[in-house]
């Protein structure tokens, strides 16, 4: 399995401001991904991050709001930006391994005041 | 677009009990995924199903999946405290050219009572 870091743990944030989260990854691996889950809810993919391309996202989420970086094989980060209230939940960031596998991270916890 | 659908979404049962958890889903695939998530925990990976009648099992947790049906199932035996959790499938949608993209149900909380 992979060993996923993420940077912060959790963090409150004002209206307006913007936050970037860190993942990390302890192999090289050619899909990361980032979901968001809402406070009682389920996951919901945010954007696909591949190496050396722009991220795909997801229907409702935009590059302008989630800006994402994949800068190496095993490091990207997420932008929150412009935080609103509705922006509070939990980050998470997943990668692929051997082609079928999809590991989490240990998430960001966010709320937005 | 794909809906994963589980249930029940809440779950009281008593230790030693039997039960199942169903998700279906509404597009093909032969990709299925169960994590287990802990409150205020990331979601840890119990099975992955990879084909029409793929059956696995660890522990108390058995898990299987029929892709004509578009139906998977978590069968727990003899429930313990320790399996109180919330239980998610995901669905993938595979592609060679674009790769993975889960589609999560909504979850079915688990509480196992003494």
């Amino acid at each position: 399995s992979a060993v996923i870091s993420q940077k912060p743990s959790r963090d409150i944030c004002q209206r307006g401001t913007s936050l970037t989260i860190q993942c990390q990854v302890d192999s090289q691996v050619t899909m990361m991904f980032w979901y968001r889950q809402q406070p009682g809810q389920s996951l919901t993919l945010i954007a696909t991050a591949n190496q050396g391309s722009e991220a795909t996202y997801e229907s409702g989420f935009v590059i302008d709001k989630f800006p994402i970086s994949r800068p190496n094989l095993t490091f990207s980060t997420l932008t929150v930006s412009n935080m609103s209230p509705e922006d509070s939940s939990i980050y998470l960031c997943s990668v692929g391994h051997r082609g079928y596998e999809q590991y989490f991270g240990p998430g960001t916890r966010l709320t937005v005041t | 677009e794909l809906k994963v659908e589980q249930n029940p979404l809440f779950l009281s049962m008593q230790e030693g009990k039997n039960y199942t958890i169903y998700c279906n889903y509404s597009t093909t695939s032969d990709r299925l995924y169960w994590y287990r998530q802990d409150p205020g925990k990331s979601l840890e990976s119990l099975f992955v199903l990879l084909s029409n009648g793929a059956v696995k099992q660890e522990g108390r947790l058995m898990a299987s999946l029929d892709t004509k049906a578009r139906l998977s199932t978590l069968h727990i035996t003899a429930a313990v405290h320790d399996l109180s959790a919330t239980y998610f499938c995901a669905v993938d949608m595979y592609r060679e050219t674009s790769g993975s993209r889960l589609t999560f149900g909504e979850g079915t909380q688990l509480t196992v009572n003494p």
